[in-house]
């Protein structure tokens, strides 16, 4: 079956440091890949995407490349805040689901130390 | 302007109890999701309806059960309430085939 695997937390970084949460996959066929965030005490965001190889996501700063050859979509940041605290989710959808199904990674705490 | 509202946002109850969450989108989307986050943040779907019928049902027991009165609605009744059912409880919805799916700020089901 399809699945993810994503760094455990949780990540505790200072201020300005650079950032990387890493993410590989297992699917049968070709997903699309998400990184999804969650800010204390509220719903999912979605933060970026990517839907086939070589595609990058990007947003608020942050970045994610497909790589099908290693099967990843490590989340990056050059230069994180202390707004970027929250827990991060990378996930798939699966393509052999009518792309109805999120399949997802259980999370990597973030914390940014000022 | 909340796109997608659950009610309440916490509950506790003793086992055994049957309880409801409510979930209500105002965007206009035909499918519409129930997820499950446990206390280790790991989440997963539970069940999917596109336009009041059920599309996906992952092995969920039985004593869950969805029920989507219009297309703007995906209720989720819980009876005999279990330990093990605690858990911080998501709706979601989307529009097109892959679209983004938004999801609710969640209810905190704590079961004593």
């Amino acid at each position: 079956g399809n699945s993810v695997t994503q760094m455990e937390g949780p990540v505790t970084l200072s201020e300005e440091a650079f950032l990387t949460i890493n993410c590989t996959y297992t699917a049968t066929g070709y997903p699309s890949l998400f990184w999804y965030v969650q800010y204390p005490g509220e719903g999912l965001q979605l933060l970026l995407k990517a839907t086939k190889a070589d595609d990058k996501g990007s947003n608020k700063g942050f970045e994610a490349t497909y790589r099908k050859e290693t099967t990843s979509f490590h989340l990056e940041k050059g230069s994180v805040q202390v707004s970027d605290s929250a827990v991060y989710f990378c996930a798939l959808r699966d393509p052999n689901f009518g792309n109805e199904k999120l399949t997802f990674g259980t999370g990597t705490r973030l914390t940014i130390i000022p | 302007d909340t796109a997608v509202s659950q009610t309440p946002k916490y509950l506790v109850t003793q086992m055994g109890n049957d309880k409801s969450i409510k979930c209500e989108q105002n965007l206009g989307h035909d499918t519409m999701y129930w997820y499950k986050q446990d206390s280790k943040k790991f989440l997963k779907i539970m069940f999917s309806y596109n336009n009041k019928e059920l599309i996906i049902n992952e092995t969920v027991p039985n004593r869950f059960s969805p029920k989507s009165p219009d297309k703007a609605h995906l209720n989720l009744h819980i009876n005999s309430l279990e330990l093990g059912d605690s858990a911080v409880y998501f709706c979601a919805s989307r529009n097109v085939p892959l679209g983004e799916q938004y999801f609710g700020p969640g209810t905190r089901l704590t079961v004593t």
